[in-house]
């Protein structure tokens, strides 16, 4: 597509459920990442996915993250046994590999622990 | 990567120029300046970036100083639509490519 897609748009959750969080790159952008935005805050970095190499899991705050990316495209955030400090808003984004590095955001994921 | 200051929040009327400061006193030689900005609900957006000359572009020009240690930000003709929180982040290509993202600068365009 011509952006950095993500779905859903909004989640609505109950504490304890599991949550899929979905993220199709810019077609040909071998890099991803994804962040977590808490409400007023900047972005914090999660994990980062470049190509065929291991991901850098460094920025995933609990084994309850996890996070796949298929066939070097669409990536999925999973969260299990949400808690409410799981709230926030999660982006994505994607870079070519080509040095610089710029990213390309989707509009994020929208979620909400009750 | 080297931290970047910002202040937290400026005001703009519509259509002077906005200047954006960012301080980076200990960016070192190999690390450029990166700007996004992110519009209310919606994700980033990259603006501009840098490495020792001023740079421009359709969105915006970056005056990076001398020394380095900082740089400004200039939208030369600010639009309602301008208002957003503006992150200066200094990055090093070379480095495990992930961003540092501050807090930004909230800027407000007023009419």
């Amino acid at each position: 597509g011509a952006g950095v897609s993500q779905s859903p748009s909004n989640k609505v959750t109950e504490k304890g459920k599991d949550v899929e969080l979905r993220c199709d790159p810019i077609s040909g952008h071998t890099a991803l990442y994804w962040y977590r935005q808490s409400l007023g805050q900047g972005l914090e970095f999660l994990i980062y996915f470049q190509g065929n190499s291991a991901p850098d899991k460094s920025g995933l705050p609990s084994d309850r993250f996890s996070a796949e990316r298929t066939g070097g495209s669409v990536s999925t955030l999973t969260i299990q046994r949400t808690q409410q400090e799981d709230s926030a808003v999660y982006l994505c984004a994607s870079s070519s590999d080509r040095g610089l590095n710029i990213q390309y955001f989707g509009a994020g994921t929208r979620l909400s622990v009750l | 990567d080297a931290k970047t200051t910002q202040p937290t929040s400026m005001d703009c009327a519509e259509g002077r120029a906005a200047n954006l400061p960012c301080n980076h006193s200990t960016i070192s030689g190999n690390e450029y300046v990166y700007w996004y900005r992110q519009i209310h609900s919606q994700g980033p957006q990259y603006i501009i970036h840098g490495l020792k000359n001023n740079e421009t572009n359709e969105m915006a020009s970056l005056i990076i100083t001398e020394d380095r240690k900082s740089s400004t930000l200039i939208l030369p003709h600010a639009t309602l639509r301008d208002t957003a929180v503006y992150y200066c982040i200094a990055y090093n290509a070379g480095n495990n490519r992930k961003l540092i993202w501050g807090l930004g600068t909230s800027l407000a365009v007023n009419p």
